[in-house]
């Protein structure tokens, strides 16, 4: 069975960085691409980022584009999103998704809250 | 960037009733156009890929159709567990792999 779980939100002030990680088991980890997406307090979905299975490529939403990276460790079954410079719109409930761009399995999310 | 209109917002429906959903992309995404289902307080999970073809383990009551820009979600005989906001997402044009902005199916 997939699992895809989340860890590492919280609160943040503006301009403060977190990291995301996301811990996968059920599948071979390291043959398949990563996606994080993001869903504000009552608002709909909003793609954020994807790695290839490799970890050679990279893909970002322009929202954060220069301020997120995504980032695997196969040895580790761990996916990971460097957040730096945040903003108070990117508060939102943050999910893992296994496989990009169509997202097979999706982890139960991380509360990311930016705000002092 | 592609621009994916769900309507109508909110789809009022008794159990055992039919839904449809509708889902409009600003230009042309092929069949490359995925339905989610989000319930109250969990994760979205995927039903359909390529417009028509069904998740593993998603009942049969639910099928998509359409190509190109017009894509339809039906729900054939709405039980308790289906009411729920669906989305759909266009991954011809990727990146991004942009949502539509929901669908919230309500007991009526």
């Amino acid at each position: 069975e997939v699992q895809l779980l989340e860890s590492g939100g919280g609160l943040v002030q503006p301009g403060g960085s977190l990291r995301l990680s996301c811990a996968a088991s059920g599948f071979t980890f390291s043959s398949h691409a990563m996606s994080w997406v993001r869903q504000a307090p009552g608002k709909g979905l909003e793609w954020v980022s994807a790695i290839d299975d490799s970890g050679a490529a990279t893909y970002y939403a322009d929202s954060v584009k220069g301020r997120f990276t995504i980032s695997r460790d196969d040895s580790k079954n761990t996916l990971y999103l460097q957040m730096n410079t945040l903003r108070a719109d990117d508060t939102a409930v943050y999910y893992c998704a296994k496989d990009s761009p169509l997202l097979t399995h999706w982890g139960q999310g991380t509360l990311v809250t930016v705000s002092s | 960037e592609i621009v994916m209109t769900q309507s109508p917002a909110t789809l009022s429906v008794s159990p055992g009733e039919r839904a449809t959903l509708s889902c409009r992309a600003s230009q042309s995404v092929s069949s490359n156009l995925a339905w989610y289902q989000q319930k109250p307080g969990q994760a979205p999970r995927l039903l359909i890929y390529g417009a028509s073809t069904g998740a593993t383990g998603i009942p049969a009551r639910f099928s998509g159709s359409g190509s190109g820009t017009e894509f339809t979600l039906t729900i054939s005989s709405l039980q308790s567990e289906d009411f729920a906001v669906y989305y759909c997402q266009q991954y011809n044009n990727w990146p991004p792999g942009t949502f539509g902005q929901g669908t919230k199916v309500e007991i009526k």
